[in-house]
């Protein structure tokens, strides 16, 4: 069964300019999220979709961020303009559950962004 | 608000040494508990879970136990290799409110074995 897919695995942008990431979760996994890991921290949720649906964005910050999940499969994660700060790992996970407290959640292994 | 807090590393240990990483939490509810690993160059992988109290996680010769009265779910292994040289999250899922099921992690501990 292949695992979570995100591209690109590596991005480098010039501040101010957008930048997109892709997620592809596994089959069949209804509930998707979008975390940001900062050097040396742990992951922190930015958004989480139950199918189609952003049932929690209250992490996202909305003036740059947007995310889509238009067909409850696969999901975009964008950033415009962004900022030297943005620079992070940006990670996406699935689970087939409904978002439940005893689901557990498969990475991707991320996009390294870094913002000059 | 929920949290985890793990020990700091960075954690160096030889080779068959017995590893404990700790980790507490505070949480509203009843969440659950987990414990992922991230090798070098590698995503998250979930290690171990458990989601009541007394339940007992094990997976590679690991294991943590969640003691709801300590609020704690340390990571323990009796013989560590140099194949677990990774770091290691502690995280937890409450079940209340708009959040249930996102993870909420811990900094991260990094353990290096050396042969």
């Amino acid at each position: 069964e292949a695992g979570v897919v995100q591209s690109p695995r590596y991005k480098i942008i010039e501040k101010k300019q957008p930048v997109a990431f892709w997620c592809n979760p596994i089959s069949g996994h209804n509930t998707l999220y979008w975390y940001l890991q900062n050097l040396g921290q742990g992951p922190e949720l930015l958004i989480r979709y139950e199918n189609e649906e952003a049932v929690d964005d209250s992490q996202l910050p909305k003036d740059r961020f947007s995310a889509e999940r238009l067909k409850g499969v696969d999901s975009t994660l964008k950033i415009q303009p962004a900022e030297l700060g943005d620079s992070a790992v940006y990670l996406c996970a699935s689970s087939s559950g409904s978002g439940s407290r005893t689901d557990t959640q498969y990475f991707g292994p991320g996009t390294r962004l870094t913002v000059l | 608000g929920n949290s985890v807090t793990q020990m700091e590393g960075p954690v160096t240990l030889s080779e068959e040494a017995f590893l404990t990483i700790n980790c507490t939490y505070t949480a509203t509810g009843y969440p659950s508990l987990f414990w992922y690993v991230q090798y070098p160059g590698e995503g998250l992988q979930l290690l171990l879970k458990a989601t009541k109290a007394d339940d007992k996680g094990s997976n590679k010769g690991f294991e943590a136990t969640y003691r709801k009265e300590t609020t704690s779910f340390h990571l323990e292994k009796g013989s560590v290799q140099v194949s677990d040289s990774a770091v290691y999250f502690c995280a937890l899922s409450d079940r209340y409110g708009g959040s249930q099921g996102n993870l909420i992690f811990g900094k991260g501990t990094k353990l290096s074995v050396k042969p």
